[in-house]
């Protein structure tokens, strides 16, 4: 069974405080790893899909990695407006393609 | 970008009503969308995948019968909520699916959201 878990689960920042979230998957065969924001009371929002190991993805403030087992989503800088709720969801190899989401990383950026 | 419209935003209903909620995308041509719900502080439970033109593959758990979906055209999706209860009060997101200009096939994207009450 695929499964997706993301770290912290909730993470206050400082205004320019850089920092990391996690996100830690076993798929059996990576299709795709899926980065999102979502606001409260809204649909996440596409950020990044990263399909192999060693890849990078940059926009704006943020940069997303890939390994074998996890994901990185690096916040540079991060301003207010960046708080959201940061959510990973694998796609494994399959007829299916869905995806499997993580918790989500609830990420509070203080002026 | 690929936009995905959902409506309405928001329906309060009574119990025993039947509710509709549609789920357009915009831009391009959805092959394939997605129903999930969303509670509280919790992250998005998937309720079904349709392709168009074929009925609705509904994931364990989900009675097909009490939420009904059309994927009626490569743009619309439907879903009812028949007989609504307080308990399906819930946060309802639709994705869609598909071949994008520069991109590739496997991108999802969601829609706004729709948030119901059952009272």
């Amino acid at each position: 069974e695929d499964q997706v878990t993301q770290s912290p689960e909730a993470l206050r920042l400082q205004e320019g405080e850089s920092s990391s979230l996690n996100c830690s998957y076993t798929v059996s065969g990576l299709r795709g790893l899926f980065w999102y924001r979502q606001d409260p009371g809204k649909g996440p929002e596409f950020l990044f899909t990263l399909y192999s190991a060693g890849e990078e993805k940059e926009k704006e403030r943020l940069k997303a990695t890939l390994t074998k087992k996890e994901s990185f989503l690096h916040i540079t800088a991060p301003k207010p407006e960046d708080s959201a709720t940061y959510l990973c969801a694998v796609q494994a190899a399959g007829s299916a393609r869905q995806l499997t989401f993580g918790s989500g990383t609830q990420l509070t950026v203080l002026p | 970008g690929a936009v995905v419209s959902q409506h309405p935003s928001w329906v309060i209903c009574k119990s025993g009503t039947s509710v509709k909620i549609e789920c357009r995308s915009l831009d391009f041509q959805a092959t394939t969308m997605f129903w999930y719900r969303q509670f509280p502080k919790q992250s998005l439970m998937l309720m079904a995948t349709s392709n168009e033109g074929s009925k609705a593959t509904y994931e364990q758990g989900v009675e097909k019968d009490k939420f009904l979906i059309n994927h009626a055209s490569l743009t619309l999706s439907t879903l009812t909520v028949t007989s609504a209860h307080p308990e399906d009060s819930s946060f309802y997101i639709c994705s869609a699916r598909g071949r994008l200009a520069g991109g590739t096939y496997n991108e999802q994207f969601f829609g706004p959201g729709t948030r119901l009450t059952v009272l």
